[in-house]
């Protein structure tokens, strides 16, 4: 079962924000919301990931539901170099991530 | 960058053939992991280990297997290869700490099986 449900695909207007959705209705209290992004033809890179507070990173931000049944990374500015597959994962106490399909992002000049 | 070498880049082999691919790490973290990326599926993790020789299943874990006999080292075996197996494989490490261990990945090993 998947732990985590982004939308296939999203566009944005270059230099505009983005808001990127992620649910994971069934998350326990001690899973860590992460976020990653892939850019074509390289691993995953890290994002930001947080717990139960909103976080901001010189990334990106994330705002954490209240209920943690759903988060949003915030991109505040997107750029070009922003286009890439951004993924939205839960980190339990066992050390495990798991990785879903992912929103594609589109930027558009 | 986090140091991880992942060999071989590439590889291309025949069904039925045995395939290892290495991950090497010289950051000393805990955990590593190995993930499988295929159009559709995302990243499922196939294997992982929190420690030498201490690894566990993951998601997609018939048909491969494991080791870790150093802590800088794990390695992904495909005893028999299958052409279902054909996909682009990602090693992973993380440090311990729930809140601090973000996952530094490879830059990937691409399997073709014929």
């Amino acid at each position: 079962d998947a732990k985590t449900t982004q939308p296939n695909s999203m566009e944005s207007n270059e230099e505009e924000p983005v808001h990127l959705p992620c649910n994971h209705s069934t998350i326990s209290g001690t899973d860590y919301i992460h976020w990653y992004r892939q850019l074509p033809s390289q691993g995953p890179e890290y994002v930001i990931h947080g717990l139960t507070s909103n976080v901001n990173n010189r990334m990106a931000s994330l705002a954490i539901a209240e209920d943690r049944k759903s988060s949003t990374l915030i991109l505040h500015r997107a750029t070009l170099r922003d286009a890439a597959v951004y993924y939205c994962i839960l980190r339990d106490t066992g050390n495990q991530f798991y990785f879903g399909t992912g929103t594609s992002l589109t930027v558009i000049p | 960058d986090a140091g991880i070498t992942q060999s071989p880049r590439h590889k291309v082999t025949e069904t039925g053939t045995p395939v290892t691919l290495r991950c090497h790490q010289t950051e000393n973290h805990r955990y590593m992991y190995w993930y499988r990326q295929d159009p559709g599926h995302g990243l499922r993790l196939i294997h992982y280990s929190y420690g030498v020789k201490d690894t566990d299943k993951g998601e997609v874990s018939d048909g491969y297997s494991v080791s870790r006999s150093k802590t800088e080292d794990f390695l992904l075996t495909l005893e028999s290869a299958t052409s279902s197996q054909t996909s682009v494989y990602f090693c992973a490490i993380s440090d311990t700490g729930v809140n601090t261990g973000e996952l530094f990945f490879g830059e990937g090993s691409r399997l073709t099986v014929l």
